[in-house]
């Protein structure tokens, strides 16, 4: 069965320091990988996804994700946070072209709290 | 091109009752998810809708329904609400494919 683990419910750094918000996943077939931010009140925005291909994937807003097989891994990095980045963090897994629908699998989630 | 919207934003019912969330898919979409996120937890994936067929249900009871339109829109259903029903339920579109979901804002359901 697919799950997703979010290592740390609540990252906090301070305002241009490097960003690193951990997620491992299991999955019983390659897996295609998600992050997803969320504003207070707001519904789910995608940063960035891993499907196939370069293991190294860049998404909006700076941040970037890199698969690693062998840790059954894909942190989310930004080299310097920026207020605005404060929101709630997502990782999701899914495993599209097997017999599932589709459907993510998501974390628990992770608040970053960015600091003046 | 227009995102996803979903109806109403909010929503006040009491236990027992039955409530009716609605969902317009992004344009070209043909697939709608639904998901319920608690408070403080990530999303839970309740059904899919492919082309107005049931294509995919998570750990839901029956009273959680749905429908997909011709135009590809979408409904949840809840009846005899609980109050754990109380929730943000998120309606998310996509091609289907390695497209990804994108999701519209939400609507915040409150059982009392």
């Amino acid at each position: 069965a697919q799950s997703v683990t979010q290592l740390g419910s609540h990252v906090s750094v301070s305002e241009g320091a490097l960003v690193l918000l951990r997620c491992n996943y299991s999955s019983s077939v390659p897996p295609y990988l998600f992050w997803y931010v969320q504003y207070p009140n707001q519904g789910l925005q995608l940063l960035l996804k891993y499907t196939t291909g370069a293991t190294l994937v860049k998404g909006i807003n700076g941040f970037e994700a890199e698969f690693k097989k062998s840790e059954t891994s894909f942190h989310l990095t930004k080299p310097s946070a920026h207020m605005s980045d404060a929101a709630e963090y997502f990782c999701a897994v899914s495993e599209e072209g097997s017999s599932n629908t589709g459907k993510l699998i998501f974390g628990q989630g992770t608040t970053l709290q960015v600091k003046p | 091109e227009t995102g996803v919207t979903q109806s109403p934003t909010h929503l006040i019912k009491t236990r027992g009752q039955q409530v009716t969330l609605r969902c317009s898919s992004q344009s070209g979409h043909n697939t709608v998810s639904w998901y319920q996120q608690a408070l403080g937890q990530g999303p839970q994936f309740i059904f899919q809708y492919y082309r107005e067929e049931e294509n995919g249900r998570g750990n839901f009871p029956p009273r959680f329904s749905g429908l997909q339109f011709p135009n590809y829109s979408s409904e949840l259903n809840v009846n005899a609400l609980e109050l754990d029903d109380s929730a943000l339920y998120l309606c998310a579109s996509s091609l289907g494919g390695t497209a990804g979901q994108f999701f519209g804002p939400g609507t915040r359901l409150t059982v009392l």
